[in-house]
């Protein structure tokens, strides 16, 4: 198994907290991604990082922000959490000359009430 | 955002049954990988493909990479209690500007397995 790990695994918020889940590797890849899944519409890719302080938006970037300081963590921000907002979030990473194939961490189940 | 079509969207089998999922999009993609995931964990990968035609295999998984580029199988021989889960395929486009090599994913065929 590819070493990743998400913390927490759980949580529970309200409404217009913030919250930040973290997503840490042990592999040294360069690429990181933040996916979200939910009934019906599958895995939809939030940010991404292709190396340390480089991120990018994917389709489902709205009110969630990102940052990369080392290679290993990649940390997802939500500056105010909405209902909608209520999912599964999924960390993956991937390296070049691997075929890009990504791993995916175990996953964070966040409710906002 | 775009994702792929993938069929059937659930199947309920009998165990030693063989299983067939295909998954088709409008657009080519140069890669091809399929995940399993089980009821609380992320998706694990099973397979990648990476040229049109390739076939490809994994103990009782086997794979395709269509030759038009849009679509990829997946097949399960022999099917067992553990082979439940949720199968979902990936399109990815190697080497696109900017970093990232996406994935686009397929929304997922629910496999059942009846003893």
């Amino acid at each position: 198994d590819a070493g990743i790990t998400q913390s927490p695994r759980h949580k529970v918020t309200e409404t217009g907290t913030p919250v930040t889940l973290r997503c840490h590797q042990t592999e040294n890849h360069r690429y990181m991604y933040w996916y979200r899944q939910d009934p019906g519409h599958g895995l939809r890719l939030i940010h991404y990082s292709y190396g340390v302080k480089d991120t990018d938006k994917g389709e489902v970037s709205d009110g969630y922000s990102v940052s990369r300081s080392k290679t290993e963590d990649f940390l997802l921000t939500l500056e105010s959490a909405t209902s909608s907002q209520t999912s599964v979030y999924f960390c993956a990473i991937s390296e070049l000359g691997a075929g890009y194939e990504q791993y995916f961490g175990p996953g964070t189940r966040l409710t906002v009430t | 955002g775009q994702q792929l079509n993938q069929s059937p969207q659930s199947m309920f089998i009998q165990e030693g049954e063989d299983v067939s999922m295909n998954c088709t999009s409008s657009s080519i993609f140069n890669t091809w990988l399929w995940y399993k995931q089980d009821p609380g964990e992320g998706p694990v990968l099973l397979i990648a493909l990476y040229k049109a035609g390739e076939l490809t295999s994994n103990g009782r998984l086997t794979a395709q990479f269509g030759i038009t580029r849009k679509d990829s199988f997946l097949n399960i021989s022999a099917s067992i209690p553990s082979d439940v889960g949720i199968y979902f395929c990936a399109g990815q486009l190697r080497g696109a500007t900017g970093g990232g090599n996406k994935l686009t994913f397929g929304t997922g065929t629910q496999l059942k397995v009846e003893l």
